[in-house]
């Protein structure tokens, strides 16, 4: 079964610092991976994909198939970025496909 | 350009009733995937229509079913409902294919209580 892993249910960090939240997924094939993002009574939106190797909002996610990870990075966390982050990989082909998502980190960025 | 709207926001129900969620795709999408989230989980497939058809499930027992019409739009039903059945139900839309797959596009949700 295609897994994904957020190991950290919470995480606190200070303005300023800088940010890691960490998802792992298990090994097969070429995962397309994403980071979603839920700020508080916001719905569900896409943060990032791997394919795009972009930064949003200042965050960069890099895929390191060695470790089967997909860490979601920001080196100066602001207050605004507090919010609910998911990992997903998408799984299917053509036009059946699903996301599976990890359970989520919360993460809160104190002033 | 519309977003994804999904009614009603909340509900309440009691064990053994049964509901029907709705939800609007997104102007130019033809694929909806409906996704269950419970209280403190990521959220879970439960399938996907495309073209009127359903077009994969996950692990989901068979009184969860949906339709999808003309217009793209879709519902979830959901019978005999359990005190399990109760988290946040998730619309999503899409392209029809693998660069779609790219660009989901979430509602924000019907939150069903069970009692």
């Amino acid at each position: 079964a295609q897994r994904v892993t957020q190991p950290e249910k919470l995480l606190s960090v200070f303005k300023g610092a800088p940010v890691e939240l960490k998802c792992n997924y298990s090994y097969s094939g070429s995962p397309e991976l994403f980071w979603y993002v839920q700020y508080s009574r916001q719905r569900l939106q896409l943060l990032l994909r791997h394919i795009s190797r972009e930064s949003i909002k200042g965050f960069t996610a890099d895929l390191n198939k060695g470790e089967t990870s997909f860490h979601l990075k920001k080196p100066f966390a602001q207050e605004e970025d507090s919010a609910m982050y998911y990992c997903a990989r998408l799984v299917g082909r053509g036009s059946n496909y699903k996301l599976t998502f990890g359970k989520g980190t919360l993460l809160t960025v104190n002033p | 350009e519309t977003g994804v709207t999904q009614s009603p926001t909340h509900l309440i129900k009691t064990r053994g009733q049964q509901v029907t969620l709705r939800c609007s795709s997104q102007s130019g999408h033809n694929t909806v995937s409906w996704y269950q989230q419970a209280l403190g989980q990521g959220p879970q497939f439960i399938f996907q229509y495309y073209r009127e058809e359903e077009n994969g499930r996950g692990n989901f027992p068979p009184r969860f079913s949906g339709l999808q019409f003309p217009n793209y739009s879709s519902e979830l039903n959901v019978n005999a409902l359990e005190l399990d059945d109760s988290a946040l139900y998730l619309c999503a839309s899409s392209q029809g294919n693998r660069a779609g797959a790219n660009v989901l596009t979430f509602g924000a949700g019907s939150r069903l209580t069970v009692l």
